[in-house]
């Protein structure tokens, strides 16, 4: 089972900025955050990860909070391509079957015009 | 250039038959993995190869059998095949198993059983 919660579905206007919010209260200590994405017909795209620090890349900023329970994804000026379904997942920084990824039902992003 | 590319794109055949299919990547990693996305949506992992060993078998029917004959090619084949097989299957690749790398997924193999 996926160990994160997310919304079910955002939207989010053309241009602004999406914050796309995940729970995960139950993070262990050794555990990290990854963000994907999955457009349409396409496979997972991978965003951004993160363990403590807030962290940024050319594609979003990902912020954690100080008790590590939750985290906001930001794509800082959605365009319609960034529609896709968004994927909060934790895992631990190492190989093996605890290191695998577990999808749950992530956040729908729809970027409108 | 493709970095994870999987054939064919699309899969129809019938119960009961055989199938295989293909994944590569050139992004010279040592890791490879297969995942299902069923009807639902829900992307599970099946298998993960580490330099052509098999280090994860996720509670898969041995019906489903991956074949790593080096470390850019890590292919599926599935035997009498069943409806519930139909899903979208999808092949990716890191660095290698210590965890901290990204995934890179293709664009998957959709497969219906007729």
């Amino acid at each position: 089972d996926a160990k994160t919660t997310q919304p079910p579905s955002m939207d989010c206007a053309e241009g602004r900025a999406a914050n796309l919010p995940c729970n995960h209260s139950t993070i262990s200590g050794n555990e990290y955050v990854y963000w994907y994405r999955q457009i349409h017909s396409q496979g997972p795209q991978y965003i951004i990860h993160g363990l403590k620090n807030n962290e940024t890349n050319e594609m979003a900023s990902l912020i954690i909070t100080e008790d590590r329970k939750s985290s906001t994804l930001i794509l800082p000026h959605a365009t319609l391509r960034d529609t896709a379904v968004y994927y909060c997942i934790v895992r631990v920084g190492y190989g093996g079957s605890q290191g695998n990824l577990i999808f749950g039902k992530g956040t729908k992003l729809s970027v409108k015009p | 250039d493709t970095a994870v590319s999987q054939t064919p794109k699309y899969l129809v055949t019938q119960m009961g038959n055989d199938k295989s299919i293909k994944c590569e990547q050139n992004l010279g990693h040592d890791t490879m993995y297969w995942y299902k996305q069923d009807s639902k949506k829900f992307l599970k992992i099946m298998f993960s190869y580490n330099n052509k060993e098999l280090i994860i078998n996720e509670t898969v029917p041995n019906r489903f059998s991956p074949k790593s004959p080096d470390k850019a090619h890590l292919n599926l084949h599935i035997n009498s095949l069943e409806l519930g097989d139909s899903a979208v299957y999808f092949c990716a690749s890191s660095q290698d198993f210590s965890g901290h790398g990204p995934q890179h997924f293709g664009d998957g193999t959709r497969l219906s059983i007729l």
